[in-house]
This record gives structure tokens, C-alpha cells and sequence, in this order.
């Protein structure tokens, strides 16, 4: 691995079914970030960790939920997926500390709910 | 609330210099990232500004006025792989990015 990486690349999933998309990291970073990009919108911050084993809630973080039991993995989980999650989904992730600290992200998550 | 405004779309020619503009309100600041975003790709760290001034990188610069909320993005020697959306984000007083919804720059032969 080399950055982050993220699965699946693209998912269609039918509304009210459960869905975990994937992000991993291997370069040691304590935060990480979930967003979704939506056209004509900027990033919006769905949830972030600060550092293994914490997590908060961003802008949008109603439907979602995440996980960070280690360092490396920051899973994001719809319960029950609608329509209005669809969207590309990003992951980064950034050091902390001294430093400007800039977020590295994945490849991105293309979500479809029908 | 907060706002970070950019226009939404710019052209430019081939070999020429364009400036992208950045205008923001928000609560804190920690520091304003330019990153750029081809089509269908995650976006990419160009610069980071947390002083006032002039921060250069090769052909791109960027510059920030604190005092009035107020940051572009210069590109020089413009080339085709430029065509791209720039994304001016800004670190907020809680340590997070809060993104505009990028420019999409378009240059033609």
C-alpha cells in the first residue's frame, strides 16, 4: 500500500440496505477525515478522528457512522442507505502537530442508492 | 455561519497567467490550503498560506490578506494538464477544513 487507499471504487446500492466503505492508510498519520463531494458544493465533512480510538461528528454526519480501532483504518458505515447519500465519498488523512499538516486523500468512493 | 466564496468557473488561454480568487468568513483561522482536483480524481496539496504575503511554487503562487479575508491562487506558463478545479479550503478554530466549492479552470489551445 501506498498512501491511502479506499474500496470500493464505485458501489450502486438499493435504499435501506447497509453499506461500509473502506479507507486505509499507511503512512502513520493520527487523523483522518470522511467527506462526501456533491456538484456544485465543496467537501463536507461527514466524520474525523483525531487519533485511534476517538471520533467526531463533522457537518454532515447524520445517517453515518465510523469507527477507528487502529491507526491505520477509518471505516464509515451507512445504517440504512437513501437516495440523497448519493455522492462521492473521499477519505484523507493528515498528521498532527507542528506543521501546515495538509490532508491526503484517497481515490474516492463513486455511491449510487437507487 | 461560515462561507468561502470562489467563481465557479474561469478560462484562460494556453501559456498565459490567470488568478483564482478566494474570499472566506469563518470562525478562526488556521491557516488556507489551495488544492487542485482533475475530473474524476482526489483532490491534490498545492500551497498553504498562514501569514500574510506571497508564497511561491514554481509556476503557482499563492497569497493571503487576513485582514480582509482574502486569498488567490496565481498560475503562470499556463498548460493544458492545468485544466482542472482549484479548491481553497480553510482551517477553522476547531482544526478543520472548510472547503469552497471550487473553480473550474478551463484552457484553451
Amino acid at each position: 500500500i501506498a498512501g491511502i487507499t479506499q474500496a470500493p471504487t464505485s458501489q450502486i446500492l438499493a435504499a435501506g440496505r447497509r453499506m461500509t466503505l473502506r479507507c486505509t492508510q499507511d503512512m502513520r498519520h493520527n487523523a483522518m477525515y470522511w467527506y462526501r463531494q456533491d456538484l456544485g458544493l465543496g467537501l463536507r465533512l461527514i466524520h474525523y478522528s483525531n487519533t485511534a480510538g476517538t471520533t467526531g461528528k463533522g457537518e454532515v454526519p447524520d445517517g453515518y457512522s465510523v469507527s477507528r480501532a487502529n491507526t491505520d483504518d477509518f471505516p464509515l458505515t451507512l445504517a440504512s442507505a437513501v437516495p440523497s447519500q448519493t455522492s462521492v465519498y473521499f477519505c484523507a488523512s493528515s498528521s498532527s502537530g507542528e506543521g501546515h499538516n495538509e490532508q491526503f486523500f484517497g481515490p474516492g468512493t463513486r455511491l449510487t442508492v437507487l | 455561519g461560515q462561507n468561502i466564496d470562489q467563481p465557479t468557473e474561469m478560462t484562460a488561454t494556453e501559456g498565459a497567467i490567470v488568478q483564482i480568487n478566494c474570499t472566506y468568513q469563518t470562525s478562526g483561522f488556521n491557516g488556507l490550503f489551495w488544492y487542485q482536483q482533475h475530473a474524476g480524481e482526489a483532490p491534490t496539496f498545492l500551497s498553504y498560506n498562514v501569514l500574510d504575503g506571497l508564497e511561491e511554487k514554481g509556476r503557482f503562487s499563492s497569497f493571503l490578506s487576513r485582514s480582509k479575508g482574502y486569498s488567490y491562487l496565481l498560475l503562470k506558463e499556463l498548460q493544458m494538464k492545468d485544466s482542472a478545479s482549484y479548491l481553497c479550503a480553510v482551517r477553522d478554530s476547531n482544526y478543520q477544513l472548510i472547503w469552497g466549492a471550487g473553480t473550474k479552470l478551463i484552457i484553451k489551445p
